[in-house]
């Protein structure tokens, strides 16, 4: 595998289950990103991880709780979830922290029943 | 914080002719303006970026420009192509905000 990959491409999950997404970087990047991308708010930036530390927490609910165990694996992990989070989630890494190119990966569509 | 806007959110344009997104942002701070792509089911990739110290860049069809005393930057797609047809989202880093997009479609 080459590139940002995530796992699943799709869930669907209740409201009251728990479960994971997991994003991986083969680029060998320092920074790692998650964001939201709905109808609403097309590209929302929801955390930033540079060297393994959490360096951005956009205003998000608690119900969603990054890991970044090591600088090629990013977790999403998600709890008591909410219809209104249904959405596609992206991972996406950089080399550096700013002003430099953004690696997508595939996305998570992710559906709340 | 960082604000971007982006207009038009929607544009539609013969094939053959040009098309023009702008963006405006808030953070005089900014230095760094990506332009991504985003087909239909597809991820988002880099098409073009700028710099601060830079007031235009070109890379065959499509321009950026950027006017940071205005604190502005456009796309230009020149000679426009059906497989143009995506959404274009900018973005201002530092804190790589992106804008709400422009969903561009090209008629054959």
């Amino acid at each position: 595998e080459t590139g940002v990959t995530q796992t699943p491409r799709h869930l669907v999950m209740g409201m009251t289950n728990k479960k994971s997404l997991k994003c991986e970087q083969h680029l060998g990047h320092n920074a790692m990103y998650w964001y939201k991308q709905s109808a609403k708010k097309p590209l929302e930036l929801m955390f930033v991880y540079s060297l393994e530390e959490r360096v951005e927490n956009n205003s998000v609910p608690s119900r969603f709780s990054p890991e970044c165990p090591n600088s090629s694996h990013l977790f999403l992990h998600l709890h008591t979830l909410q219809p209104e989070d249904s959405a596609l989630y992206l991972c996406a890494s950089s080399q550096i922290l700013t002003g430099v190119e953004q690696y997508f990966g595939p996305g998570t569509r992710l559906t709340v029943t | 914080g960082e604000n971007v806007e982006q207009h038009p959110s929607t544009l539609s344009v013969q094939e053959g002719d040009s098309a023009v997104i702008k963006c405006t942002y808030s953070d005089s701070a900014s230095n760094y303006f990506p332009w991504y792509k985003q087909e239909l089911g597809k991820r988002p990739q880099l098409i073009i970026d700028i710099r601060s110290n830079v007031g235009e860049k070109k890379d065959q069809r499509i321009a950026v420009t950027l006017n940071k005393t205005a604190k502005h930057f456009s796309l230009h797609i020149t000679e426009t192509q059906p497989e143009d047809s995506a959404v274009y989202f900018c973005a201002a880093d530092d804190k790589v905000i992106f804008g709400p997009g422009t969903s561009l479609s090209v008629i054959p």
